[in-house]
């Protein structure tokens, strides 16, 4: 079956530690997308890339950092410098093409500060 | 000019009745408006979608109503049932970015 897995599905960080959150597609698309959710809140862009090599900054960039070396990978490193990491992280990819496309979700991974 | 406003935060309907979310938009470049579900513990779904052009688009029991004027669309669930029961999440794109702009959410509880 075709979609996007997210792993792990929980992750603790401890103070000063930087942690990386995987996202894997097997849709062949080639745009990708991550997003925060906190409790009561809707989603929030962090970083997207439209084609391999290539991401841009979304609105809550500061604290996070990716990688699009592949087209079925765009992992997310949280590192220290996110003083609020304790969220919900989703991850998205869409296909190409004029317009809006649909964008399919993981099943997200939800990160905690011990 | 990039926020999408959804109302209401919360919501609880009859079994059989009709649950109505609405959102609102400030920037017209928008020209692509998904509706998402989630469930807890999960990624959101895609439900349904309408573009600009159209003014509703219904899927079953799911409608979008869509007032360009306005700049507020509108998701309508008929005959509503308890596996309704999620969040849902109203969202904007336009072409060049087209990473998505979401509404807070609408918590739906459909009573059976």
């Amino acid at each position: 079956d075709g979609g996007i897995t997210q792993s792990p599905k929980y992750l603790f960080r401890k103070e000063g530690q930087n942690v990386t959150l995987s996202c894997e597609q097997n849709l062949n698309h080639d745009a990708m997308y991550w997003y925060r959710q906190d409790p009561g809140q809707g989603l929030r862009l962090i970083y997207y890339s439209q084609i391999v090599n290539d991401f841009q900054k979304g609105d809550i960039a500061e604290g996070y950092s990716v990688s699009r070396e592949k087209k079925e990978s765009f992992p997310l490193t949280v590192t220290s410098a996110q003083k609020n990491p304790t969220a919900f992280y989703l991850c998205a990819s869409s296909s190409q093409g004029g317009g809006g496309q649909p964008q399919h979700f993981g099943d997200g991974t939800r990160l905690s500060i011990l | 000019q990039q926020q999408v406003k959804q109302s209401p935060q919360s919501l609880i309907v009859q079994k059989g009745g009709i649950s109505i979310i609405n959102c609102a938009y400030e920037n017209t470049a928008f020209d692509y408006f998904p509706w998402y579900q989630q469930f807890p513990g999960k990624g959101p779904a895609l439900l349904i979608a309408i573009r600009p052009d159209v003014s509703e688009k219904k899927e079953g029991r799911f409608t979008i109503s869509f007032n360009k004027s306005a700049k507020q669309f509108s998701l309508h669930i008929m005959d509503s049932q308890p596996g309704d029961s999620a969040t849902y999440f109203c969202a904007a794109s336009m072409g060049g970015r087209r990473a998505l702009t979401f509404g807070s959410g609408t918590r739906l509880q459909v009573q059976p």
